[in-house]
């Protein structure tokens, strides 16, 4: 069956700029996060939904970041202002139901390159 | 807050040869342990993931891993690796029955023939 899928695969945007990140889970799964991996790092959690609210944000670095999953299926990162420290890669995950041992599945994630 | 520790940055073998990747975690509680890989050019995928019982896991392609309680560690394991193991190995932890998922920084493994 059909894995998560993000698009766009690349984004190159300049400073100040305004971009979306697109997440489309696998179908069913209830549990959608959102993960941020730069160069050389492990991926950092940002914001977890549980269908379509937002269960735990804690992970977003500040207030130009925002993630919404309105019908608790497809959801979208927004980054507002972008800034060159907001490059990495935006990986996108989903699972069955968020509980704890659950396996999350990774889509390919976007890679977003601030000029 | 947690911290998840992969002592090894880059590790290079010959195929054949054994593996063993440290693994480390901060947290005194009820964990769930994973361990994801990444092929080149590929997106992240589960290795293999404890959760309870038996404290010696056994994941995809002959690999596993040992839960160690008293010394927070998960490390990985394979007896003889393959030119095709070559990828990136992350480790993760999250507390027990909450959601997100903390990452050590990656371990590249360069397996030559």
């Amino acid at each position: 069956g059909a894995g998560v899928s993000q698009t766009p695969s690349n984004k190159v945007t300049e400073k100040g700029k305004y971009v979306e990140l697109r997440c489309d889970p696998i179908s069913g799964h209830t549990a959608l996060y959102w993960y941020r991996q730069s160069l050389g790092q492990g991926p950092e959690f940002l914001i977890y939904f549980q269908g379509t609210g937002a269960a735990d944000d804690s992970g977003l670095p500040n207030d130009r970041f925002f993630a919404v999953r309105p019908e608790g299926s497809v959801s979208t990162l927004k980054i507002q202002r972008t800034e060159r420290g907001d490059s990495a890669v935006y990986l996108c995950a989903s699972s069955p139901t968020g509980e704890g041992a659950d396996t999350q599945y990774f889509g390919p994630g976007t890679r977003l390159t601030v000029l | 807050a947690q911290s998840v520790s992969q002592h090894n940055h880059h590790v290079i073998l010959s195929e054949a040869a054994s593996l063993e990747l440290g693994c480390n975690y901060s947290y005194g509680g009820t964990v769930n342990l994973f361990w994801y890989v990444q092929y080149p050019g590929q997106h992240l995928q589960l290795l293999l993931k404890y959760f309870s019982g038996d404290p010696l896991v056994k994941g995809i392609k002959g690999f596993e891993a040992e839960f160690i309680k008293s010394k927070f560690s998960f490390n990985l394991r394979k007896p003889s690796v393959q030119w095709s193991d070559t990828a990136e190995y992350f480790c993760a932890v999250n507390e027990y029955n909450t959601d997100k998922l903390i990452f050590g920084t990656g371990t590249r493994l360069q397996v030559f023939p």
